[in-house]
Parts: structure tokens; C-alpha cells; sequence
């Protein structure tokens, strides 16, 4: 079975702190995507990448950068978290360019105080 | 960007009965699928279904690419079948390989 897997399910952090989220998956997978999702504005993509070192802003990276240094690992990072990144991160991964299958991981409940 | 609009919005079921859940968008797809939101927040998969029929269990899917719509049927429902349901596609014109969602039925099936 494909695994993806997020590194931590609920983190509580302040306005201002750098904030890490890991996503690595065990699939090989070329492609790997950060969505966050909240309630009334649905999933909305942020970043993805297909392949190691390259990345591609989705509909709303502002306040947000990515990293894959590693093809099984893509990281999203919030420089200096807001309260209005309060949400639910999910990553995804899949491969075989556009027609590959997406799986998605557990989900990460950010709340920013 | 490529449309995706699910119906309906929501909708309440006894245990038992069956539903039909539909997914209209808006351009060609090379990619299409069906996912389920367990109370956690997780999405599962359903069905990789760009187009033809599928069948898994009670739940099958049809996806009729020329005529731009899916459809995720659900038989015999059970509570356990409660969450909100996704439809998320690729389009073929743009080349972006990520998923574009709609905004998901939600089910409450009750006993």
C-alpha cells in the first residue's frame, strides 16, 4: 500500500515562528503536492513539485515555500506563521506525470495563536 | 482553471438506501478521481476513474468523459458511509498535475 505520511497531526504554534511540516511518502513518486482546506473555501493548492529541487506555486503560495531536496520528501514551510494559517495541511503524492493516482496523508491541524 | 461542481451539496440518508452523487467540470480530463473524508480529516480513495465504470463493493463509479460529468453511486448505505465525498480532476489543456477539487457532498446517513 502507498504511504504518506505527515509529520506531525496537530501542532499549535505563535504568530511569528517558523514553522516546519514534513510530508514523505515511500512510493517513488515523481509528483508531491501541499493543499490546505478550509471550511466554505474547500481544498486550494499551494505548492507542488515533479521532481527533486523543482517546485511550482499553486493557486495561493503566498506566505508560504516549499522544499524537496529528497524525491520521498517535500517540505512546507511557513517563514513567519499568521493567524490566518490556521488550517488543515494535506499532502499528496503520485506519479506517472498528470494521469497518476494521488494519495494523500493523514492531514496536519495547524493553529496559529 | 477547469470548473468542478459537485451536487448535491448535502444530502440526508436512512440506512439502507442508496444515492447517487454527481460531478460536473467544466473541461477535457486526463485524470479523475473520487475521494472520502473520514471524520479525521484523512481523504481516502475511492476510484482513479478518468473515464469508463468501476465497481468496489457497494460503491461504483462511471465517469462519461465526453459528456464531462461523473457519477459515484452508493447502495445499501451505512453510517460508516457519513463524510463529505470529493470529486478532484486534472485537465488535460492546461498541463498542471495537480488535482482541482469540488466542494464535496457531504452525507450524514442515519440509522
Amino acid at each position: 500500500d502507498v504511504k504518506v505520511t505527515q509529520s506531525s497531526r496537530y501542532l499549535v504554534k505563535r504568530t511569528g515562528e517558523k514553522v516546519f511540516l514534513e510530508c514523505v511518502q515511500d512510493m517513488d513518486h515523481e509528483n508531491m503536492f501541499w493543499y490546505r482546506q478550509d471550511p466554505g473555501l474547500g481544498l486550494r493548492l499551494i505548492y507542488f513539485s515533479y521532481d527533486v529541487k523543482m517546485k511550482e506555486k499553486g493557486d495561493i503560495p503566498e506566505g508560504y515555500s516549499v522544499s524537496r531536496e529528497k524525491k520521498e520528501r517535500f517540505s512546507l514551510i511557513l517563514e513567519s506563521a499568521s493567524t490566518n494559517q490556521t488550517s488543515m495541511y494535506l499532502c499528496a503524492s503520485g506519479g506517472s506525470g498528470a494521469t497518476g493516482e494521488l494519495f494523500f496523508g493523514e492531514g496536519s491541524r495547524l493553529t496559529v495563536l | 482553471g477547469i470548473q468542478v461542481e459537485q451536487s448535491p451539496p448535502d444530502l440526508i440518508l436512512q440506512e439502507g438506501a442508496n444515492s447517487t452523487l454527481r460531478c460536473n467540470f467544466s473541461d477535457s480530463v486526463n485524470n479523475l478521481q473520487w475521494f472520502h473524508q473520514n471524520p479525521w480529516g484523512q481523504l481516502i480513495n475511492l476510484f482513479y476513474i478518468p473515464s469508463g465504470t468501476k465497481q468496489n463493493g457497494r460503491l461504483s463509479a462511471t465517469t462519461v468523459a465526453t459528456e464531462r460529468y461523473s457519477l459515484l453511486y452508493i447502495s445499501s448505505s451505512q453510517t460508516t458511509d457519513s463524510g463529505v465525498y470529493f470529486c478532484a480532476v486534472v485537465s488535460r489543456d492546461t498541463g498542471r498535475r495537480a488535482l482541482t477539487f469540488g466542494s464535496g457532498t457531504r452525507l450524514q446517513v442515519q440509522p
